[in-house]
């Protein structure tokens, strides 16, 4: 059974700070891998989508890297704003259906 | 273009009503998901539409949840006798679907918030 963890649960870095959040996952039959941000009672934006043949995907000042083989996902995120506070989640794609971890909360102070 | 959306977007009940969401996916995508979210947790998975037919509903956590998408776009979740166990976030998503071999990107809508009393 597929399980995605994601480290960090919360983060609070100063403006300007260059940040890594992290996830895992059990099982490395994947199709691809998104990386989600939540902002406070909203609904789910993707920010990017990286598929099992790819090492990366980047946009703007995000940076996302696959490890398939490790069962490792990284999203960088370069030169933080306060406009960058929210939760981050990454799901994994097997069949389909996507399997998410509980996320990662930012809050960058201005 | 326009996303998905979702109506209505906070629904309150009292335990044992039948309750019914609505999904509008994006126009021309064949693929449909709901998912379930509650508070600190990462949305789970409780079934895929395919066109008009379920492809995957072993997320369905009991025979009181049922979804149904008649003319493969608009679909709308449906739960018997509600319980207060059943209060969450339900977020449905779509996606074209054109296969492994290429990107299946999902798109969320904003979500219905159920609180059942």
């Amino acid at each position: 059974k597929q399980e995605v963890t994601q480290i960090p649960a919360a983060l609070s870095v100063p403006e300007g700070e260059n940040l890594v959040l992290n996830c895992s996952f059990t099982d490395s039959a994947i199709y691809n891998l998104q990386w989600f941000r939540q902002d406070p009672g909203k609904g789910l934006t993707s920010l990017l989508l990286i598929q099992s043949s790819q090492r990366e995907q980047t946009s703007g000042r995000l940076n996302a890297s696959l490890d398939k083989s490790s069962g490792r996902s990284t999203l960088y995120i370069a030169a933080s704003q306060p406009g960058d506070s929210a939760t981050y989640l990454c799901a994994v794609d097997s069949s389909y259906k996507l399997i998410f971890g509980s996320g990662t909360r930012l809050l960058v102070r201005p | 273009g326009a996303g998905v959306s979702q109506t209505p977007s906070n629904k309150v009940t009292e335990k044992g009503k039948y309750v019914e969401l609505r999904c509008d996916p994006i126009s021309g995508h064949t693929a449909l998901y709901w998912y379930r979210q509650s508070l600190g947790q990462g949305p789970e998975f409780l079934i895929y539409f395919q066109g008009t037919g379920a492809a995957d509903d072993s997320g369905l956590p009991n025979d009181r949840f049922f979804a149904v998408r008649p003319e493969g776009s608009v679909s709308t979740l449906k739960i018997q006798r509600t319980e207060r166990g059943d209060s969450a976030v339900y977020l449905c998503a779509s996606s074209l679907s054109q296969g492994h071999n290429l990107p299946n990107e999902q798109f969320f809508g904003p979500g219905t918030r159920l609180t059942v009393l």
